[in-house]
C-alpha cells in the first residue's frame, strides 16, 4: 500500500523558515517523480514544486521561486521542502504527492502557519 | 500558465439525480486533464484522469469527458458519499500544473 506521510509543519514568524519532510513507503521511492501540492484555509489547491526521480530537475510556482526548495533522499525514500523567508500567505496545509502529471497519491498534510 | 475555469461554483443537488460540472481550460490541454474529489479534513483523491479515464477504485457513476478547452464531470446518480468538493487539473503545459477554482456539491 503507498503511503506518505508528511511531518514539519507548524506556526512560525514571517520572514522565518522551516523544513517539511514526506516519508514514502510502499512503493519504489527512486522511480517516481515527486511533488508538494498546498491548500490555503478555506481555498483551492495549487501545485508548489515537483523533482525528477534522481533530482536532476526541479520546477517550482513562480511565487516560491528563490524562497522554496525541493529536494529528495531516495536512501531514505523520503522528499523535503524547505521553506525559507516564509510569508502570510504560505499559510497553507502541504500535501506531498506522487506525481509527475496527474496525483494518484497525496500525503494526509502538513499545516504551516505564517503568523506573528 | 494555463488558468483553468471551474463551473458552478456550488451545485444544489438531491440524492439520487445527476450532476454535471464543469471545467474550462484557457488554452488546449488536449485530454491531459484530471478530476479530484476531496471531502472536509481530507486529502483529494483522484477520480478521473486523462480526461475519461476512472482511476482504480472509483465507482462507474462518475465519469468524464471532453478534451481541448472544454470538460464535463458527470455524476449519473448522486450518493449521499459524493457531496464534496470537486477540482480539475491541467498537466498538458506544466510548470506549472494548474488547478480549477473548485465545485461543492451541496445536499439540496
Amino acid at each position: 500500500e503507498v503511503q506518505l506521510v508528511e511531518s514539519g509543519g507548524g506556526l512560525v514568524q514571517p520572514g522565518g523558515s522551516l523544513r517539511l519532510s514526506c516519508a514514502a513507503s510502499g512503493f519504489t521511492f527512486s522511480s517516481f517523480w515527486m511533488s508538494w501540492v498546498r491548500q490555503a484555509p478555506g481555498k483551492g489547491l495549487e501545485w508548489v514544486a515537483n523533482i525528477k526521480q534522481d533530482g536532476s530537475e526541479k520546477y517550482y510556482v513562480d511565487s516560491v521561486k528563490g524562497r522554496f526548495t525541493i529536494s529528495r533522499d531516495n536512501a531514505k525514500k523520503s522528499l523535503y521542502l524547505q521553506m525559507n523567508s516564509l510569508r502570510a500567505e504560505d499559510t497553507a496545509v502541504y500535501y506531498c504527492a506522487r506525481a509527475l502529471d496527474y496525483i494518484g497519491y497525496w500525503g494526509q498534510g502538513t499545516l504551516v502557519t505564517v503568523s506573528s | 500558465e494555463i488558468v483553468m475555469t471551474q463551473s458552478p461554483a456550488t451545485l444544489s443537488v438531491s440524492p439520487g439525480e445527476r450532476a454535471t460540472l464543469s471545467c474550462r481550460a484557457s488554452q488546449s490541454v488536449s485530454s491531459n486533464l484530471a478530476w479530484y474529489q476531496q471531502k472536509p479534513g481530507q486529502a483529494p483523491r483522484l477520480l478521473i484522469y486523462a480526461a475519461s479515464t476512472r482511476a482504480t477504485g472509483i465507482p462507474a457513476r462518475f465519469s468524464g469527458s471532453g478534451s481541448g478547452t472544454e470538460f464535463t464531470l458527470t455524476i449519473s446518480s448522486l450518493q449521499s458519499e459524493d457531496f464534496a468538493v470537486y477540482y480539475c487539473q491541467q498537466y498538458n503545459n506544466w510548470p506549472p500544473l494548474t488547478f480549477g477554482g473548485g465545485t461543492k456539491v451541496e445536499i439540496k
